[in-house]
């Protein structure tokens, strides 16, 4: 069955710091890979996607991913974190293959907490 | 820059009632999907539609549930007669093509009550 693990509920990081929230998967083949953000009373905004080739991917508002083919990861990334990264971050994955309807298979969540 | 947009932003009805969800994907999208955030749960497949029928529903997707594109551009879901465990956030999204990544709309806070 196709899945997807967040491992961690929350992150607490201090703004300016790195930041990293991890994700990984279990889907057969090579699937599509996404990071979608969901701030309080909003919808799901996309962050970026991996299709194909670079294995490091760079989205919206700085942050970027990284698909780790061997290691069934995709983790989230940010080299500084701000306050107003503070939301709820969703890895999603879809397969890829042929006839597939396009449905998305979501992590649990993470909530990314930036502190001043 | 084209949005899904969602309506009503919250409903709230009676055990029993019947409910119906509007969305409105962006016009040259060609597939469609229903997904449920049940209260500090993760976001659950429901649906997808794609030339006018259901291409794939989850187990979840049972007899009290139907969707329709009525006119075009309307992507309705329809829940026959509502339980109290349907009381969800029910987003829309949809996908242009067959790669790329789902718009997703507001979404609709339903209460059963």
């Amino acid at each position: 069955a196709q899945s997807v693990a967040q491992p961690e509920d929350q992150v607490n990081v201090a703004e300016g710091n790195p930041l990293t929230v991890k994700c990984t998967y279990s889907v057969s083949g090579n699937p599509y890979l996404f990071w979608y953000v969901q701030y309080p009373n909003r919808g799901l905004q996309f962050l970026l996607k991996y299709i194909t080739g670079d294995n490091l991917v760079k989205g919206s508002y700085g942050f970027e991913a990284e698909f780790n083919k061997s290691q069934t990861s995709f983790h989230l990334k940010k080299p500084s974190a701000l306050v107003s990264d503070s939301a709820l971050y969703f890895c999603a994955v879809r397969d890829r293959m042929t006839g597939n309807t396009g449905k998305l298979i979501f992590g649990q969540g993470t909530t990314l907490q930036v502190k001043p | 820059e084209p949005e899904v947009t969602q309506t009503p932003s919250h409903q709230v009805t009676q055990m029993g009632q019947e409910v119906i969800l509007r969305c409105v994907p962006i016009s040259n999208h060609l597939y469609f999907y229903w997904y449920r955030q049940i209260l500090g749960q993760k976001v659950e497949f429901l649906v997808s539609f794609y030339n006018n029928e259901i291409s794939e529903k989850s187990e979840i997707f049972d007899d009290q549930f139907s969707v329709e594109r009525p006119d075009g551009s309307n992507f309705t879901l329809k829940i026959r007669s509502t339980k109290l465990e349907d009381s969800a956030m029910y987003f829309c999204a949809s996908l242009p093509g067959s790669r790329g990544e789902q718009y997703f709309g507001p979404g609709t806070r339903l209460t059963v009550t």
